[in-house]
């Protein structure tokens, strides 16, 4: 079955407590992104990546980062977690073209105290 | 103003009722266009791509209307599983992708 996993799908954690969160595709995608959902402000790209190796910021890089040392795997890190990054995060895979879809994960809950 | 606007709603409507959509974006070099259905808590899932030339799917029909830059979603004979937030997406290609803050529906018995 296609699909996109993420882990955990809910986190408790404290500010300044580096944290990870685990992103998977079994659909073979080059095109990898992270976004952030907060009331009132939709989805909002916070990084991106085209192929291995390749990434790039989106509208809300600060504070996070990424990597993509596998074509299946794109992990989210927070160095140092802060109030402000409390929010809903999925994590998506896309194809592009004709036929172009993103694909979502299930979603990961952050609260950062 | 946003790259990509959208009345936030939200639409109550009866079943059976044609509703309509409109979201309008700003970046006139965008290139790809969509509609993403999103239940409440859950991951959005695509609806339809829009094209210029419009595109139907059963009660759903999208138009891109690119000289005033803006994307319209047409839901006929509404259902109680309708109820979503709509969101509309505009991308350039191999580069970022921007979502609208999403239209709420509710159809009501």
């Amino acid at each position: 079955e296609a699909q996109v996993t993420q882990n955990p799908r809910y986190l408790i954690t404290v500010t300044g407590k580096k944290l990870t969160v685990t992103c998977s595709q079994n659909m073979n995608h080059e095109y990898m992104s992270w976004y952030r959902q907060d009331p009132g402000l939709g989805l909002r790209q916070i990084y991106y990546s085209m192929n291995v190796e390749v990434t790039d910021k989106g509208d809300v890089p600060e504070g996070y980062k990424v990597s993509r040392k596998e074509k299946r795997n794109f992990p989210l890190i927070l160095e140092s977690p802060s109030p402000n990054q409390t929010s809903l995060y999925f994590c998506a895979s896309r194809v592009l073209g004709r036929k172009e879809t993103q694909y979502f994960g299930p979603g990961t809950r952050l609260l950062v105290l | 103003r946003k790259e990509v606007e959208q009345d936030p709603g939200p639409f109550n409507v009866p079943e059976g009722a044609t509703v309509a959509f409109n979201c309008t974006y700003s970046n006139s070099a965008s290139q790809s266009f969509f509609w993403y259905r999103q239940d409440c808590r859950k991951e959005p899932k695509l609806l339809m791509s829009v094209y210029s030339s419009g595109n139907e799917d059963g009660r759903f029909t999208a138009q891109l209307n690119r000289a005033s830059q803006y994307i319209s979603l047409l839901i006929r004979d509404s259902k109680l599983s309708d109820s979503a937030t709509y969101l509309c997406v505009v991308s350039g290609g191999y580069q970022k992708v921007t979502f609208g803050t999403g239209t709420k529906l509710q159809v009501i018995p």
